[in-house]
């Protein structure tokens, strides 16, 4: 079975914080993706990663930015945490075009 | 930008009701991917749908890929409290590697 590790369930920080949400797949997946997930909203791509070093904007990159130096491994990073990124955050791996499997979400509170 | 409409958005039953979930684009999708999500994890993949037309069937569960591979629905028999849950539709848009999701419908069986 494919596993999305995300590093944090439940993460609180305060505005102006440089926030990092980890995210390692143990399935040589080549496609990473960041979405955060609104009610009423549902899934908005945020990033994401076909290759290693490799990555596109998503619908909603701003206030974002990813980091993928290993193929397993893709962080999200908020430079200066605002409150609007308060918000479930999910990471999901997929092998070519295919099935995506996720993480738990993190829920990020910015105060 | 693609959209991925999904409804209805809440939808709150009795156990034994039917129950149809629908998800309607003015884009053509290659595929058609439909997730459960349940509280406190990630979304988890239910059925792909990849021919116009094409009709899957899971246990009560009933999938259906239109003709021209721009709507789907997802038809519940005699629904169960576990069916509750949040359902995601998601497309895998023609020219692009990434799904589009539509809002989700919040699903709650009552016993």
């Amino acid at each position: 079975d494919v596993k999305v590790t995300q590093s944090s369930r439940y993460l609180v920080k305060r505005t102006g914080e440089k926030v990092f949400l980890e995210c390692v797949q143990d399935m040589d997946h080549e496609n990473m993706f960041w979405y955060r997930q609104d009610p009423g909203l549902g899934l908005r791509l945020i990033y994401f990663s076909y290759d290693v070093k490799m990555k596109e904007k998503g619908d909603i990159p701003e206030g974002y930015s990813v980091s993928r130096e290993k193929k397993e491994r893709f962080s999200l990073i908020l430079e200066s945490a605002s409150t609007n990124q308060t918000s479930m955050y999910l990471c999901a791996s997929s092998f070519g075009g295919g099935t995506q499997h996720f993480g738990d979400g993190t829920r990020l509170s910015i105060l | 930008t693609q959209l991925l409409e999904q409804s209805p958005q809440f939808l709150s039953i009795q156990e034994g009701e039917n129950l149809t979930v629908y998800c309607n684009s003015s884009s053509v999708f290659s595929s058609l991917q439909w997730y459960r999500q349940e509280p406190g994890e990630g979304p988890v993949l239910l059925v792909t749908v990849v021919t116009g037309g094409e009709v899957k069937k899971l246990k009560r569960l009933t999938f259906q890929f239109g003709d021209a591979r721009k709507d789907s629905s997802l038809h519940i028999t005699a629904a169960q409290p576990g069916d509750t849950g949040l359902y995601l539709c998601a497309g895998d848009w023609i020219q692009g590697g990434k799904l589009i999701f539509g809002q989700g419908t919040e699903l709650s069986v009552k016993p």
